[in-house]
């Protein structure tokens, strides 16, 4: 999983409460993702990094915020948590020079 | 925006059968392709690529695919299926955005079923 963990790994929480995940990377990579995974929709990025304190919204950003305080380091937050938002979370790292991305072994989510 | 459709939710195929899993895209200008596998409760794994040069492109796990502009398309193939190939696979293409920054477009997925 190219030096890619998350945590935590399964979360049940509950409408309305804060959540944090994160990920950490080992490998030194620029840049660094968040995607969620739903049936029939595949992989959506939520946003992504391409440096400490570099971050940009991707297609499905609403009620999500990250921060990158450190190059290991991406964590997605998302600030009030509804049951649209229990989903599978994927972060992913990117080998620039390749365009090839390498992905962590995901967040389950659970919003009740 | 650069975009890929896979137009099979699943595949089945029996064991020793050749496989093909179907992806067609639209750019604007030139494709950069992507495939990539995800067994049960795992992320997704990197299988191959395609930027530039010859249109066969091989990959991990025997896994092979083809380029056809004409088409549009970059379907995965492989000569002889494995029960342990079933899973769920990806298309991709990559995007490249004002900053510089490239990100990924995903296709919704195909199910591969190998039967013994």
């Amino acid at each position: 999983d190219a030096g890619i963990t998350q945590s935590p790994r399964h979360k049940v929480t509950e409408t309305g409460t804060p959540v944090t995940l994160r990920c950490h990377q080992t490998e030194n990579h620029r840049y660094m993702y968040w995607y969620r995974q739903d049936p029939g929709h595949g992989l959506r990025l939520i946003h992504y990094s391409y440096g400490v304190k570099d971050t940009d919204k991707g297609e499905v950003s609403d009620g999500y915020s990250v921060s990158r305080s450190k190059t290991e380091d991406f964590l997605l937050t998302l600030e009030s948590a509804t049951s649209s938002q229990t989903s599978v979370y994927f972060c992913a790292i990117g080998r620039g020079e390749s365009y090839e991305q390498y992905f962590g072994p995901g967040t389950r989510l659970t919003v009740t | 925006a650069q975009s890929v459709a896979q137009p099979e939710d699943q595949v089945n195929v029996a064991e020793g059968n050749p496989l093909t899993v179907k992806c067609t895209y639209s750019v604007s200008g030139n494709p950069y392709l992507f495939w990539y596998v995800q067994y049960p409760n795992r992320g997704l794994q990197f299988l191959l690529k395609y930027i530039t040069g010859d249109n066969l492109v091989k990959g991990s796990y025997g896994f092979e695919a083809e380029f056809n502009k004409s088409q549009t398309s970059f379907h995965l193939k492989k000569p002889s299926a494995l029960v342990s190939d079933s899973a769920l696979y990806f298309c991709a293409v990559r995007e490249e955005v004002n900053t510089g920054f490239q990100k990924l477009v995903f296709g919704t997925g195909t199910r591969l079923l190998v039967s013994p």
